[in-house]
């Protein structure tokens, strides 16, 4: 069974640029959540998807969005790029998303901001 | 704000010992608790997940919830230097399906 796959693994952008990170999780999956890694902060969370839906949303600015398609797929787009995005974009998901599921994390999205 | 607390480290440990490593929380409301291993450049991997007090034992991992003082640890057995990685405590926020992670205890298995 294929695990969560993220794309692009690495990506190097200018500020005020703007980039969509893709993922495709575990099939049969519905529920997709995204973290943002530095390493001061850690892991955090950034929203969580499910059929479609925004379901719940961390503390980030407008200028960090996403969406999921009807076959799961979700995709996040950061516009107007800053130094401080530089990070590593995690996806993952989890069969419904409901308390106590565990999630599956993919690769990552390495984001560098120049 | 929801928060976890994890000793950054790095915490060393022979080969051999055994490794503990512990987890605080605030939310008091949280159900589901999971720990999360990461290798450097790699994503977390799920290790182990408790949801009742007391312990829980896979192989050589021993994870433990007390929800009275908000406490979760892992125990790691016979530690190896393949254990060498960064632990996450994650924590289910009650009332939401998300998780608030610790920053992670990175630990350091010497042959």
């Amino acid at each position: 069974k294929a695990g969560v796959t993220q794309t692009p693994r690495y990506l190097i952008k200018t500020r005020g640029q703007q980039v969509t990170l893709s993922c495709s999780p575990i099939s049969g999956h519905r529920s997709v959540s995204w973290y943002q890694q530095t390493p001061g902060q850690g892991l955090q969370f950034l929203f969580e998807y499910f059929s479609e839906t925004q379901r719940n949303k961390g503390n980030f600015p407008g200028r960090f969005s996403g969406r999921q398609f009807s076959n799961s797929r979700s995709e996040m787009n950061v516009s107007t790029l800053e130094l401080g995005d530089s990070a590593l974009y995690l996806c993952a998901s989890s069969l419904a998303g409901a308390g106590g599921e565990k999630l599956f994390f993919g690769s990552g999205t390495q984001l560098s901001v120049l | 704000q929801k928060e976890v607390e994890q000793n950054s480290g790095p915490l060393s440990v022979p080969e051999g010992a055994i490794a503990s490593l512990n987890c605080t929380y605030s939310d008091r409301g949280s159900q589901s608790f999971f720990w999360y291993r990461q290798y450097s450049g790699k994503s977390p991997e799920l290790i182990m997940s408790i949801y009742s007090n007391g312990d829980k034992e896979d192989g050589r991992f021993t994870a433990q919830l007390n929800k009275a003082s908000q406490y979760v640890s892992l125990l790691i057995r016979d530690s190896q230097p393949s254990d060498s990685a960064t632990y996450l405590c994650a924590v289910e926020d009650s009332g939401y399906s998300t998780l608030t992670f610790g920053k992670g205890t990175m630990l350091l298995v010497s042959p």
